[in-house]
């Protein structure tokens, strides 16, 4: 079946402007995650969706960025008024159980 | 903030030769896994070993883990070009919540 993917894959915005980032998960997943990789770092926790309960934003770098994953499938993340700190790559990972399967990423460019 | 910490940092091998990647952490866990990042983009999941478990082998794979030292370990033996990639360790906590805190990552080259 299809794996989780991702859009756009790239994504070059101006300082200031919102940029909303999608997630389409694998089906029948019930957890979703967004994790945030600046250049040669590790993953950062951003935010986690499991089926109906209310979601752990408690990674969230800060109150410009906000989620929601409707009908328990497709997530969007959403960052308000960039800054050249959020250039990163931001990846999408859905889960049934322990293991995760990540997307490919969308890389985020702020100029 | 990032739990598993990563060592060697960066790691450079002939084919052929075996690579080791050694991975440290602070809290108590229900299972530790190892994912795979080719290019930056997305990961791939390689082994996962739970928290009642010392030894783990898939393939060319051999994971260990020592909770009383917080530590792991991954081995790629017979190593190829293509593991050339960078290796990540990323441990589930206890407490319930079912989040994975990453480390920094190995970065592996390995040269024909």
């Amino acid at each position: 079946g299809a794996g989780v993917s991702q859009s756009p894959s790239n994504k070059v915005t101006e300082k200031g402007k919102d940029v909303e980032l999608r997630c389409d998960p694998i089906s029948g997943h019930t957890a979703l995650y967004w994790y945030r990789q600046s250049l040669g770092q590790g993953l950062e926790f951003l935010i986690y969706f499991q089926g109906n309960s209310a979601p752990d934003k408690s990674g969230l770098p800060s109150d410009r960025f906000s989620a929601e994953r409707t009908g328990g499938s497709v997530s969007t993340l959403t960052i308000q008024r960039t800054q050249q700190e959020d250039s990163a790559v931001y990846l999408c990972a859905s889960s049934l159980f322990d293991r995760q399967y990540f997307g490919p990423g969308t890389r985020l460019t702020v100029t | 903030s990032q739990q598993g910490e990563e060592d060697p940092q960066a790691l450079s091998i002939q084919e052929g030769e075996n690579a080791t990647m050694n991975c440290s952490y602070k809290t108590s866990i229900n299972n530790l896994q190892w994912y795979r990042q080719n290019s930056g983009r997305g990961l791939v999941h390689l082994i996962l070993i739970r928290s009642n478990e010392r030894e783990k082998h898939s393939g060319r794979l051999r994971v260990t883990l020592d909770t009383s030292k917080k530590s792991s370990s991954l081995l790629i033996t017979a190593s190829r070009a293509a593991d050339t990639a960078s290796y990540f360790c990323a441990t589930e906590g206890d407490s319930g919540y079912s989040t994975l805190t990453f480390g920094k990552g190995t970065m592996l080259l390995v040269s024909p």
